[in-house]
């Protein structure tokens, strides 16, 4: 079984700009989250999908959100981008069989110039 | 919200010897994770618990989830090259507050 995806592996944008990542999670998941990683920071929730609905959401500001589509894939979308916001964005996916176990896939590295 | 402490935070060994480390809580967690991350790539399962007082081996690697529900240990014996990185514990409790992450044991095995 292919393991989650994430499009683009590198982006860079400039402060102001916005972005939309892409996460297509392992065949037959239906659960999707994503986490932003800094070295300062560590691991941090951004959101959980389900099912299209948003299920739970972490402390971010509203400029950071996400959506999933009918075949479990999803994206996320950052506004107005700060230097702050540069990172590396997992996904991460959960069978309906162990939904509190996610498998991680190899993300997205953002650097906000 | 819920914090998770991980200790150490660095560990030099040499190869061959085994190697422990942990991680608390400040509040109950329904499920423990670890995971090995190396340079450039996402989180990697290691090991999943479900219960306190879990106990699951994966190869060299054994795991518990704490009689308490606020901690978990990581052990790997018998060290080799390959297990050089970053291990990181991760808890979920009942809350809607997805993974919580420790900051991670880097693990550096010396020649």
């Amino acid at each position: 079984k292919a393991g989650v995806t994430q499009t683009p592996r590198y982006l860079i944008k400039t402060r102001g700009q916005q972005v939309t990542l892409s996460c297509s999670p392992i065949s037959g998941h239906r659960s999707v989250s994503w986490y932003q990683q800094t070295p300062g920071q560590g691991l941090q929730f951004l959101f959980e999908y389900f099912s299209e609905t948003q299920r739970n959401k972490g402390n971010f500001p509203g400029r950071f959100s996400g959506r999933q589509f009918s075949n479990s894939r999803s994206e996320m979308n950052v506004s107005t981008l700060e230097l702050g916001d540069s990172a590396l964005y997992l996904c991460a996916s959960s069978p309906l069989s162990s939904q509190e176990t996610q498998y991680f896939g190899p993300g997205t590295r953002l650097l906000v110039l | 919200g819920q914090q998770l402490n991980q200790s150490p935070q660095s560990m030099f060994i040499q190869e061959g010897e085994d190697v422990s480390m942990n991680c608390t809580s400040s509040s109950i967690f329904n499920t423990w994770l670890w995971y090995k991350q190396d340079p450039g790539e996402g989180p990697v399962l290691l090991i999943a618990l479900y219960k306190a007082g879990e106990l699951t081996s994966n190869g060299r690697l054994t795991a518990q989830f704490g009689i308490t529900r606020k901690d978990s240990f990581l052990n790997i014996s018998a060290s080799i090259p390959s297990d050089v990185g970053i291990y990181f514990c991760a808890g979920r409790g009942g809350g809607a507050d997805g993974l919580t992450f420790g900051k991670g044991t880097h693990l550096i095995i010396q020649p």
